[in-house]
């Protein structure tokens, strides 16, 4: 059984602080990676995506992925009201079809 | 503008009464998937279709039924639906195997 694996949190961090999200999978042979934001009843909107090890920064977003260590993480700059939500981590096997496995995300709090 | 279409969003029904959620996409993408989301429990994918006739069963498949007769469109059949399939379902679609899910708007299903 595939395992993404996330604290459900909450976390919470005050406004303009960096905010840090963590997961983890169990899956070596798992090829992309992707964090999703998801707000209370709405459908999972992407964040970003990762698929080489390292780095990745989108505007105040920064994705990093570890293979080794099997670890995929999201940072926040300049953390903003707006950014409390859900964040759901996904990774793709490399299965025919490459299903896409989530965790079950973490609560993200930010205070003004 | 690209869409992932789900109706309807919201719907209440009884035990055993036949159910169908429809998902249409314009996006002409070849993969699509059903999952629900429960408190607790996270995204959980229900069925996944890889092109036109071409479906399989995902994590909670029991219950449910899919079919895949044009591109476009996929919907989620209940034949007997029972309170435990009380959920918020999402459709999801893919451009390729290893790329990013877009998802619908959901469908928040009520079995009492």
């Amino acid at each position: 059984q595939k395992e993404v694996e996330q604290n459900s949190g909450p976390l919470s961090v005050p406004e303009g602080a960096i905010a840090s999200l963590n997961c983890t999978y169990s899956d070596r042979g798992s090829q992309s990676f992707f964090w999703y934001r998801q707000y209370s009843g709405k459908s999972p909107e992407l964040i970003m995506f990762i698929y080489s090890n390292g780095d990745k920064e989108d505007g105040r977003f920064t994705a990093q992925l570890n293979k080794a260590s099997q670890y995929v993480s999201l940072l926040i700059r300049d953390s903003q009201p707006s950014d409390s939500a859900t964040y759901l981590c996904a990774v793709v096997d490399d299965s025919g079809y490459s299903t896409l496995t989530f965790g079950k995300g973490t609560m993200l709090l930010v205070s003004p | 503008e690209a869409q992932v279409t789900q109706n309807p969003r919201y719907l209440i029904t009884v035990t055993g009464k036949k159910l169908t959620v429809t998902c249409s996409q314009n996006m002409n993408h070849e993969y699509m998937s059903w999952y629900r989301q429960d408190p607790g429990l996270g995204l959980r994918q229900i069925y996944y279709s890889m092109n036109v006739e071409v479906t399989d069963k995902g994590d909670v498949p029991e219950g449910y039924k899919v079919s895949r007769k044009e591109k476009r469109n996929f919907p989620l059949i209940l034949e007997s639906p029972s309170p435990n399939q009380t959920s918020l379902y999402f459709c999801a679609t893919k451009e390729r195997a290893r790329t990013e899910a877009f998802f619908g708007q959901g469908t928040r299903l009520t079995v009492v």
